[in-house]
């Protein structure tokens, strides 16, 4: 299976550190992307890393990508309260589709 | 900035009914998808669509469902006898370009429920 497996499934931290979160996959990809879902809602595309990039940066985000080691993090630098979702790696491997992981909750405490 | 768009937001239905749900993909956007989440799952892909034809369909897309595009703007799922394991949020997205190029934007989803 493509499919991107994130961890840790769970973090809480303050409003002002930092929250880190990696993403594992299986097999050979295009690009992967990140995607943040508030509780019960759609899903908002945050970033995309194509397969040939090691690192990208958007506003507070930061996204890593080593294909040697087929794994991926975020990193949401100097976290609000408005950061508190979930947060999903989705790989994309030129078939179609986008293979999604379990997700990271993340909950930014004020 | 054009965003996809979805309707109904939320939708129940009984057992063995049928449901239509429907989807404004981005105008300029080649690329449909339909993806699910059942409730504290994660997204599943199911059924991808370019030039009136479906490109590739997950095991989960069966005899059941199907898809069209009606006209040059909607982009429809439709679930002929709905089970209560349909009940799920349904995604619709679009994308520009081809698989493995470019982002794939989502809508705000569909909440189906099948009682």
């Amino acid at each position: 299976s493509q499919q991107g497996e994130e961890d840790p499934q769970a973090l809480s931290i303050q409003e002002g550190e930092n929250a880190t979160m990696n993403c594992s996959y299986k097999t050979s990809i295009n690009n992967l992307q990140w995607y943040r879902q508030n509780s019960g809602r759609g899903l908002v595309h945050l970033i995309l890393i194509r397969s040939n990039e090691r690192e990208k940066h958007s506003g507070r985000l930061r996204v890593t990508l080593d294909t040697s080691k087929k794994s991926s993090s975020l990193l949401i630098t100097a976290s609000r309260a408005a950061d508190t979702a979930s947060y999903f790696c989705a790989t994309d491997a030129d078939d179609y589709k986008l293979s999604f992981g379990a997700g990271t909750t993340v909950t930014v405490r004020a | 900035e054009p965003e996809v768009t979805q309707t109904p937001s939320h939708q129940v239905t009984q057992m063995g009914q049928e449901v239509i749900l429907r989807c404004v993909p981005i105008s300029n956007h080649l690329y449909f998808y339909w993806y699910r989440q059942i409730l504290g799952q994660k997204v599943e892909f199911l059924v991808s669509f370019y030039n009136n034809e479906i490109s590739e369909k997950s095991e989960i897309f069966d005899d059941q469902f199907s898809v069209e595009r009606p006209d040059g703007s909607n982009f429809t799922l439709k679930i002929r006898s709905t089970k209560l394991e349909d009940s799920a949020m349904y995604f619709c997205a679009s994308s520009p370009l081809a698989p493995g190029t470019d982002t794939q934007y989502f809508g705000p989803g569909t909440r189906l429920t099948v009682l």
